[in-house]
């Protein structure tokens, strides 16, 4: 069964500070993996995808996330947090195999960035 | 442009009212998406529409009812709603199902309280 995690509820960080927010995964074959965005009363927003190619994606606002097969993760990670990047992320597997639409979402990372 | 519109942004029903959300797209996605979210919990997957046809019903119950009059269009007939039900709704839409057609796009969504 596919599945997602995000072990940290919450990531606490200081401005200016790197970020990590941290995502595994569990597939059959090769997954493709997304990270989204959601700030307060508002839908998802697409940060940036892994499907195939360099293991290192860079996305929207200066983040980026690093594939790793062997450790089965993708983290996301920003070299300078802004306060602005506070809101909750959510990491999200789809099996390469699998021929529906299914995105399968971890349960979510609250990001805090303090001033 | 990868603009999803919802409508309308909050709506109040009671258990007895007939509503309906409407989603748009003209991005030219075949691929168009219902998710119910609630408050910072992960999006949960309702109802794909491919290419005009109901793909994927995630045993959502009959109270719900989705139509997709068009490629651009998703609407999601409501009645006979829960309390339960009150979430935040959530549009998406993608290309389509191949690789590199797969991101999701979302809309902002439609809060829903049902009294």
């Amino acid at each position: 069964a596919q599945s997602v995690a995000q072990p940290e509820d919450q990531v606490n960080v200081a401005e200016g500070n790197p970020l990590t927010v941290k995502c595994t995964y569990s597939v059959s074959g090769n997954p493709y993996l997304f990270w989204y965005v959601q700030y307060p009363n508002r839908g998802l927003q697409f940060l940036l995808k892994y499907i195939t190619g360099d293991n290192l994606v860079k996305g929207s606002y200066g983040f980026e996330a690093e594939f790793n097969k062997s450790q089965t993760s993708f983290h996301l990670k920003k070299p300078s947090a802004l306060v602005s990047d506070s809101a909750l992320y959510f990491c999200a597997v789809r099996a390469n195999m699998d021929s529906s639409y299914k995105l399968i979402f971890g349960s979510g990372t609250r990001l805090l960035v303090r001033p | 442009d990868t603009e999803v519109t919802q409508t309308p942004k909050h709506l109040v029903m009671g258990m007895t009212n007939k509503k309906s959300l409407k989603c748009e797209q003209h991005m030219g996605h075949r691929a168009m998406y219902w998710y119910k979210q609630k408050a910072k919990k992960p999006p949960e997957l309702m109802f794909v529409y491919s290419y005009e046809k109901l793909s994927i019903n995630e045993s959502v119950p009959s109270r719900f009812s989705p139509e997709c009059p068009n490629s651009s269009l998703l609407n999601l007939h409501l009645h006979a709603l829960q309390p339960e039900d009150s979430a935040l709704y959530l549009c998406a839409s993608s290309q389509g199902p191949r690789v590199n057609q797969e991101t999701q796009y979302f809309g902002p969504g439609t809060r829903l309280l049902v009294l």
